[in-house]
């Protein structure tokens, strides 16, 4: 069993649809981050948390430490949502982040 | 804006070649990271390195090398490039204790052929 887990892996949304992309680990640690990678490969940070909620334009990513739950929320989904979604955590005292396998996202227009 | 640098965004080798992948940052980072992308297996840690000169196996360092000489430039060797190595590969830094979180490189498709 992955250490971080993402559900679903592939999204397909109407545009203006709320979307939700879940995340759960296994370990502890000391912060979750949300990126993005669109096609092409690059990967470009959303969010860094450690506890509640952070808020960003149409996205919201939310964290329950006792849950080990993560999940990030697009309102009003458009088509240039359309991306790989991964989950990272930071493990508690290492330099290294496990990753999640990603949520591949598709809104249609 | 911030930056890590990857020089090529695709590549076509051979198999057998030597490769060299190069990642420069522009943050003073202290940690830099090689990694590789798969469908269904997401980012898996080759390479880490948290200082010049210095540098830490991940978890599937076989069939490559790294070279940290600087701090800014942190490469990834293919000493005889096979078709299983046909990937993505992504460059990243952070700070220690990753703090801010990581920086990535716009990635690398390499085609073993």
């Amino acid at each position: 069993k992955n250490e971080v887990e993402q559900s679903p892996q592939n999204l397909t949304a109407q545009e203006g649809e709320f979307i939700t992309i879940n995340c759960s680990y296994s370990v502890g640690i000391s912060a979750l981050h949300w990126l993005q990678q669109h096609p092409g490969g690059g990967i470009v940070s959303l969010f860094m948390l450690s506890s509640g909620k952070k808020k960003h334009g149409r996205l919201i990513a939310t964290i329950n430490i006792q849950e080990k739950h993560s999940s990030l929320h697009i309102t009003a989904s458009h088509p240039r949502d359309s991306a790989v979604y991964i989950c990272a955590v930071f493990t508690s005292g290492t330099y290294k982040y496990i990753f999640g396998t990603g949520t591949r996202l598709k809104v249609l227009a | 804006d911030v930056k890590v640098t990857q020089s090529s965004r695709y590549l076509v080798k051979r198999t057998g070649e030597k490769v060299f992948l190069e990642c420069v940052q522009d943050m003073d980072h202290e940690n830099m990271f090689w990694y590789r992308q798969d469908p269904g297996l997401g980012l898996r840690l080759i390479y880490f390195s948290y200082d010049v000169k210095m540098k830490e196996k991940g978890d599937i360092p076989e069939g490559y090398s790294v070279s940290r000489e600087k701090k800014e430039r942190f490469s990834l060797i293919l000493e005889s490039a096979s078709t299983n190595q046909t990937s993505m590969y992504l460059c990243a830094s952070n700070r220690p204790g990753g703090a801010g979180g990581y920086t990535f490189g716009s990635g690398t498709r390499l085609t073993v052929v």
